[in-house]
């Protein structure tokens, strides 16, 4: 079983659409967890970072759920520029600060 | 803001001989760098981490006499890409922590990597 786990998509919207993403992940004892966008050929960049209470920033609100060990995004009045690849991203914040990558969910906004 | 610079961006080389890619941390002293690799349309994996100072930890199933990684300066860590082969050809990141204000990952805007 993959660490964190994302549907491909790709999800196809028109503008304007709100769009949500799923993410699960497998290890109980990760701690941070985020969201990244990566554009074709580019390094990844971080869209928001994802706390319990949930928490939004414009358009995006991220929730998270621990007991269920799930994560989500939500994009609202999509943007042709929001097509990109979005990964679900977490940490352990053990002494190997490493980050765990989803394979990350292609969203296609068209006009 | 924290600022990671990584060279070359792309490089073209031939079976058997090595290449060596360089992450900097510009403004600020990174203790540990990682390094992922991607493959088309998949994610990124991470490949080892690098220590300021001491061995580099790789994760299971990357060679480390194949990938060398040198970590010397707490700006500074190469991979080098030793005997690349076209299964090689990938694109190659580099990721710095910046422990300023709380934990930070930047990223470095990767190198794409083509053995012929």
């Amino acid at each position: 079983r993959k660490e964190v786990e994302q549907d491909p998509g790709p999800f196809n919207v028109p503008e304007g659409a709100t769009v949500a993403f799923n993410c699960t992940y497998s290890n109980s004892a990760s701690q941070s967890f985020f969201w990244y966008r990566q554009d074709c050929r580019k390094e990844p960049k971080l869209l928001m970072s994802v706390y319990s209470s949930g928490n939004e920033d414009g358009r995006f609100t991220a929730q998270l759920n621990r007991a269920s060990q799930y994560i989500s995004l939500l994009i609202r009045d999509s943007k042709l520029s929001d097509s990109a690849t979005y990964l679900c991203v977490v940490n352990l914040e053990d002494s190997s600060y490493k980050l765990i990558f989803g394979s990350g969910t292609r969203l296609l906004v068209r006009p | 803001g924290a600022v990671v610079s990584q060279h070359p961006s792309r490089v073209i080389c031939k079976s058997g001989t090595s290449v060596k890619i360089e992450c900097r941390s510009l403004d600020f002293q990174a203790t540990t760098m990682f390094w992922y690799r991607q493959f088309p349309k998949q994610s990124l994996m991470l490949m080892a981490t690098s220590n300021e100072g001491s061995k580099a930890t790789y994760e299971q199933g990357v060679e480390k006499d194949k990938f060398l990684i040198n970590h010397a300066s707490l700006t500074l860590s190469t991979l080098t890409v030793t005997s690349a082969h076209p299964e090689d050809s990938s694109f190659y990141i580099c990721s710095a922590r910046d422990h300023r204000g709380g934990y930070g990952y930047t990223f470095g805007s990767g190198t794409r990597l083509t053995v012929v």
